[in-house]
């Protein structure tokens, strides 16, 4: 069962900001969204994540709406090496325990 | 720091032969442990996960066991391996959620 909602791919352009939604219109009070992005043949690899407020980081900044059933995966300055499949994850937030269950994600193409 | 180790990179093994993968991790104690599988152009598969040496669970009933004789060691292994096993093997470890996984670099199983 889905806990988060993405497109399936998206094209960027090299320079501009890619914009990466995901729909968890039933994320539960408790639960954290994450977001994970996989470059090809290699393992995931973790950019952010947050709760309900807004969060930068060096890679990327994370935008949670109000009502915290969606959210928006920002990279800034799109590079080619930004090419790679983006997961959106929501996960309870005291479950150290409890493994992350990986969707599909959305296959982000940067364009030069 | 941490560093997590897994090997072989790649490996192509006959149907029916034993398969036994190897994942160490270095630079933290009590790591919740993880196995994921990626088949070709399919998501990331939830194999295993331990929380403690000895503590196995399975996520999905399948040709493959795992076991953790160490703190720090996770190992993926088969008696018997099937066409369908072939796929993109990832370790991860954790330490609570709240940092989210590490993964490893992965080995891809050919099986011919």
């Amino acid at each position: 069962d889905a806990k988060t909602t993405q497109p399936t791919s998206m094209d960027c352009a090299e320079g501009r900001a890619a914009n990466l939604p995901c729909n968890h219109s039933t994320i539960s009070g408790n639960e954290y969204v994450y977001w994970y992005r996989q470059i090809h043949s290699q393992g995931p690899q973790y950019i952010i994540h947050g709760l309900k407020n807004n969060e930068t980081n060096e890679m990327a900044s994370l935008i949670i709406t109000e009502d915290r059933k969606s959210s928006t995966l920002i990279l800034p300055h799109a590079t080619l090496r930004d090419t790679a499949v983006y997961y959106c994850i929501v996960t309870p937030r005291n479950s150290g325990n409890t493994p992350l269950v990986f969707g599909k994600g959305t296959r982000l193409s940067v364009i030069a | 720091s941490q560093t997590i180790h897994q090997w072989p990179a790649t490996l192509v093994q006959p149907v029916g032969s034993p398969l036994s993968l190897e994942c160490t991790v270095e630079g933290t104690s009590n790591p919740n442990l993880y196995w994921y599988r990626q088949a070709a152009g399919r998501g990331l598969q939830l194999l295993f996960y331990s929380v403690g040496i000895g503590q196995i669970s399975s996520e999905v009933p399948q040709n493959l066991s795992a076991s953790r004789p160490q703190d720090r060691q996770f190992i993926l292994s088969s008696k018997k391996l099937l066409l369908s096993d072939s796929g993109f093997y990832l370790c991860a470890w954790s330490v609570g959620l709240i940092y989210g996984y590490t993964f490893g670099s992965g080995t891809r199983l050919t099986v011919v």
